[in-house]
């Protein structure tokens, strides 16, 4: 059974610097998505794709943050000058189309800021 | 706004017992609504949608417009059930979650 992808499982970086975080969606999906989780509190969406734009996005979802669809394959994440706040588990998403709304997780990238 | 509501952060059950994990919601349209689980170090997996009223493994949740609730429910409960249940709304695009219910099942 296909699965979502991501990459890398855990990324510790310095407050300042810029982070990038990869999935890879299932391959006959059409709309990606990323959502977070701080430690100990709920799962909260940030931004989901769709044919080559964002198409919502939250209001955590500010400008150090952008996505990208690079190739067929790949759906990035990047956080251009990390917080601390910015430590999290981070989970990508998609789904097949907008009717078939069930979204399907990876397995997420541990963010650690220090 | 979505808004979803797990009132139960920690349930602890006997093996062989009746689950029933609560989901409250709020949404002024036409929500779906979903049943995720997460086992430990595992990733989030969906366990139900109600468009579809399947049961997957045991478990079955039934979508109460009035009640605005959509709880999810197991006759008897198996030691592999422990896990963490969240439940979310979707609207447009976006799933809104609660804040989970770590199901612990004890011998």
């Amino acid at each position: 059974e296909p699965e979502v992808t991501q990459t890398p499982s855990h990324q510790v970086t310095q407050m300042g610097q810029e982070v990038i975080l990869r999935c890879v969606p299932i391959s006959n999906h059409l709309y990606f998505y990323w959502y977070r989780q701080i430690l100990g509190q709920k799962v909260e969406f940030l931004v989901s794709f769709y044919n080559n734009e964002i198409s919502e996005k939250s209001e955590i979802f500010d400008d150090q943050f952008s996505v990208e669809r690079p190739d067929g394959s790949n759906f990035t994440l990047k956080i251009r000058s990390t917080k601390l706040e910015d430590s999290a588990m981070y989970f990508c998403a998609s789904s097949s189309t907008g009717r078939e709304k069930s979204q399907y997780f990876g397995p997420g990238t541990r963010l650690l800021v220090l | 706004a979505q808004r979803v509501t797990q009132p139960e952060k920690l349930l602890s059950v006997f093996k062989g017992a009746p689950v029933e994990l609560k989901c409250n919601y709020s949404y002024s349209g036409s929500p779906e609504l979903f049943w995720y689980v997460q086992y430990s170090r595992q990733r989030l997996q969906l366990l139900l949608r109600h468009i579809s009223r399947e049961s997957i493994k045991g478990f079955t949740a039934d979508l109460n417009k009035g009640e605005t609730s959509f709880h999810l429910k197991k006759p008897f409960a198996q030691e592999e059930d422990s896990a963490m249940y969240y439940c979310a709304l979707q609207g447009a695009q976006k799933l809104v979650f609660g804040q989970g219910t770590r199901l612990t099942i004890n011998p």
